[in-house]
């Protein structure tokens, strides 16, 4: 069955202090590769779709890349208003559906 | 522009009740996509509906059922419910030709 592994499942922080969250995914057929930020009691909100290796996107402190089996967001000095649960999911070829990984709990304290 | 809206925004039933869950869409949007996300867990798929069929069902039951509306909007029903269907449940909308998935903030359902 196809997975999407994130690691790691809660990260805390410094003000400032930058760092990356992984996605590992399984889909031999990826037909996008997206990121989304859950605050508590919320529906996810859109940040980026990803769609082939190598393939890099940026929105303020965020950036997403992507490899043929991992995808990274880079959070460059990053601010308290930034934590929040971030999910990435695997869309694959053959239907639309998303497969979410559990998610990490991002925690930047002031 | 309003996003995707789901009602009711938290509800209480009892164990072998049924409850029914109702999202619209985003404005120009006419696929429908219910997810059932646990505390402290990801979105899991449920179905997708286009064009007023069911057109993919993830791993659930058929107690899950649902049904898409002329007008696009959506219904998730779910009959004899267990303590363990607690969870939130979210309704994202896209656009066929678009990849990209609009979620709403969901329906809080807690079992007792």
């Amino acid at each position: 069955e196809d997975q999407v592994t994130q690691s790691p499942e809660a990260l805390r922080l410094q003000e400032g202090e930058s760092s990356s969250l992984n996605c590992s995914y399984t889909v031999s057929g990826l037909r996008g590769l997206f990121w989304y930020r859950q605050d508590p009691g919320k529906g996810p909100e859109f940040l980026f779709t990803l769609y082939s290796a190598g393939e890099e996107k940026e929105k303020e402190r965020l950036k997403a890349t992507l490899t043929k089996k991992e995808s990274f967001l880079h959070i460059t000095a990053p601010k308290p208003e930034d934590s929040a649960t971030y999910l990435c999911a695997q869309q694959e070829t053959s239907g639309s559906r998303l497969t979410f990984g559990e998610g990490t709990q991002l925690t930047v304290n002031p | 522009d309003a996003g995707v809206t789901q009602s009711p925004t938290h509800l209480i039933k009892t164990r072998g009740q049924q409850v029914t869950l109702r999202c619209s869409p985003k404005s120009g949007h006419d696929t429908v996509s219910w997810y059932q996300q646990a505390l402290g867990q990801g979105p899991q798929f449920i179905f997708q509906y286009y064009e007023e069929e069911e057109r993919q069902r993830g791993n659930f039951p058929d107690r899950f059922s649902g049904h898409q509306f002329p007008n696009y909007s959506s219904e998730l029903n779910v009959n004899a419910l267990l303590l363990g269907d607690s969870a939130l449940y979210l309704c994202a909308s896209s656009h066929r030709e678009i990849k990209g998935y609009t979620f709403g903030s969901g329906t809080r359902l807690t079992v007792v």
